[in-house]
C-alpha cells in the first residue's frame, strides 16, 4: 500500500505557482520522498526527490518539513503543459525496494 | 540514451491468444520494473528484477503471466492465455540500484484483449 496521502485534485492558474501537498506521517528515517508526474497516456516522469533537505531542480522545488511527515512540491510558474497527475512516493533505496504509486493528485492548470 | 524502449506501443489480440510485451532498459541500469495501469486499480507493480534476477513477483496476477530477463538489455512480459480483463497499459521502468536514484519509465504498451 502507498504510504502517502494526497488531495485527489487541484486547480492552478497558468503562470502562478502550483503547490502540491503530500502527507507521509509514517515515513522512516531512511526513506526518501520522490515525486513523479504522468501526463495523459504517457509513462510516469521523474520530477525530484529528497531525504530531509529542500531540493530544487529545473522542473520544481521540494520542501520537506523538519519532522519529515509532509512535503510540498512547488512548480514555480505553472503552464498548461503541467496539467497531469502528480504522485508522491516514499521509498527506501535498498535492495528489493520498489516504487509504490498511490492515486496521486490530478493538477489542472487553467488559462 | 533513447530511454526505456517498449514494444509494441499498441497491441490488440483475441482472448486466448499469447501476448508478449518487450522492454529494453536504459544502458547501465541494473533494476527493471514491470507495471500495469488500469482506471480501476491505478499503477500496480507486477514484477521487479535486479541484475536480471526476479526479486519480487508478488504482483503478478496469476500463472498466466510470466516475465523474463535473459540479459541486462532485454526483458519480456508474457500473458498466455490472454483474457479481456488483462486489457491495460503496461509500463516498463529501469533504474540503477546502488544509490538514491530514480526510475525512468517507457511510454507503455496499450493492450486490448477482445
Amino acid at each position: 500500500d502507498a504510504k502517502t496521502t494526497q488531495p485527489p485534485s487541484m486547480d492552478c492558474a497558468e503562470g502562478r505557482a502550483a503547490n502540491l501537498p503530500c502527507n507521509h506521517s509514517t515515513i522512516s528515517g531512511n526513506e526518501y520522498v520522490y515525486w513523479y508526474r504522468q501526463i495523459h497516456s504517457q509513462g510516469p516522469q521523474y520530477i525530484i526527490h529528497g531525504l530531509k533537505n529542500n531540493e530544487t531542480n529545473e522542473m520544481a522545488s521540494l520542501i520537506i518539513t523538519e519532522d519529515r511527515k509532509s512535503s510540498t512540491l512547488i512548480l514555480p510558474h505553472a503552464t498548461l503543459r503541467d496539467t497531469a497527475v502528480y504522485y508522491c512516493i516514499v521509498r527506501v533505496d535498498n535492495y528489493g525496494q520498489n516504487f509504490v504509486f498511490g492515486p496521486g493528485t490530478r493538477l489542472s492548470v487553467l488559462p | 540514451d533513447a530511454g526505456v524502449i517498449q514494444s509494441p506501443r499498441h497491441e490488440v489480440t483475441e482472448m486466448g491468444q499469447e501476448v508478449t510485451l518487450r522492454c529494453k532498459p536504459i544502458s547501465g541500469h541494473n533494476s527493471l520494473f514491470w507495471y500495469r495501469q488500469t482506471m480501476m486499480r491505478g499503477l500496480e507493480l507486477l514484477i521487479y528484477f535486479n541484475n536480471n534476477v526476479p526479486i519480487d513477483d508478488s504482483g503478478m496476477p496469476e500463472d498466466r503471466f510470466s516475465a523474463k530477463m535473459p540479459n541486462a538489455s532485454f526483458s519480456t512480459l508474457k500473458i498466455q492465455p490472454s483474457e479481456p480483463r488483462d486489457s491495460a497499459v503496461y509500463f516498463c521502468a529501469s533504474s540503477f540500484h546502488g544509490g538514491n536514484t530514480e526510475a525512468f519509465f517507457g511510454q507503455g504498451t496499450r493492450l486490448t484483449v477482445v
